[in-house]
């Protein structure tokens, strides 16, 4: 199984200021064949469900603000929140889905400084 | 609007077994993959399974497999997962969420349904 490891597990963050969460895969995501990176990101506010945020690394889903971004590729990615908002406050997980299981990281908590 | 809307929470007894059901809406149930993810109590997110809900096919987590079954019934566009033998440290919130393919990131997830195991 393909080993999702995020750092760091929380961040504190003043208000406008940026967020960089990375996520380290134990093996490589990218698939050769199409030069994708098999790698999202999701936030999870306190009592919702996850929300898709970010696929193929760096595709931002549709609405998803634009201070939102994701980079890397093979076995290092990251996701920068620019500016931090208020409702930004949330767990923020990375998931790999380019072998089954497609597991997730264990989550970064992001607060307000 | 794509909707996945789940059963109501439950309780139950160490060793018994749990269904929880997932109705779905706003488009094509058959097209789309059902994707089961469990998250404990202040814990991360652990994937279980898929549905294909088009040819019935599954694939189950290695951890859950013997125990967990995710079953379909097209005519009223809903997914089922059945957790038996339950312990104690399968109380979590069971999310479904829906997935393009079988190994895919996740675009809509259900509000969760809290399963708490306990005698």
């Amino acid at each position: 199984d393909i080993v999702m490891t995020q750092s760091p597990d929380s961040l504190a963050v003043s208000l406008g200021e940026r967020a960089t969460i990375n996520c380290e895969s134990s093996q490589s995501v990218l698939y050769s064949s199409n030069n994708k990176n098999y790698l999202a990101w999701y936030q999870q506010k306190p009592g919702q469900p996850p929300k898709l945020l970010i696929y193929w690394a760096s595709t931002r889903e549709s609405g998803v603000p634009d201070r939102f971004s994701g980079s890397g590729s093979g076995t290092d990615f990251t996701l920068t929140i620019t500016s931090l908002q208020a409702e930004d406050v949330a767990v923020y997980y990375c998931q790999q889905y380019y072998s089954t299981p497609p597991g997730f990281g264990q989550g970064t908590k992001v607060e307000i400084k | 609007q794509v909707h996945l809307v789940q059963s109501g929470a439950e309780v139950r007894e160490p060793g018994a077994s749990v269904k929880v059901s997932c109705k779905a809406s706003g488009y094509t149930f058959t097209g789309y993959y059902m994707h089961w993810v469990r998250q404990a109590p202040g814990q991360g997110l652990e994937w279980m399974g898929w549905i294909n809900p088009n040819s019935g096919g599954t694939n189950y987590a290695q951890k859950f497999q013997g125990r967990v079954t995710m079953t379909k019934d097209t005519s009223i566009s809903t997914a089922y997962m059945e957790l038996s033998r339950l312990r104690s440290d399968d109380t979590a919130v069971y999310y479904c969420a829906r997935g393009a393919a079988a190994v895919t990131f996740c675009d809509y997830w259900g509000q969760g349904t809290l399963v708490t195991v306990s005698s």
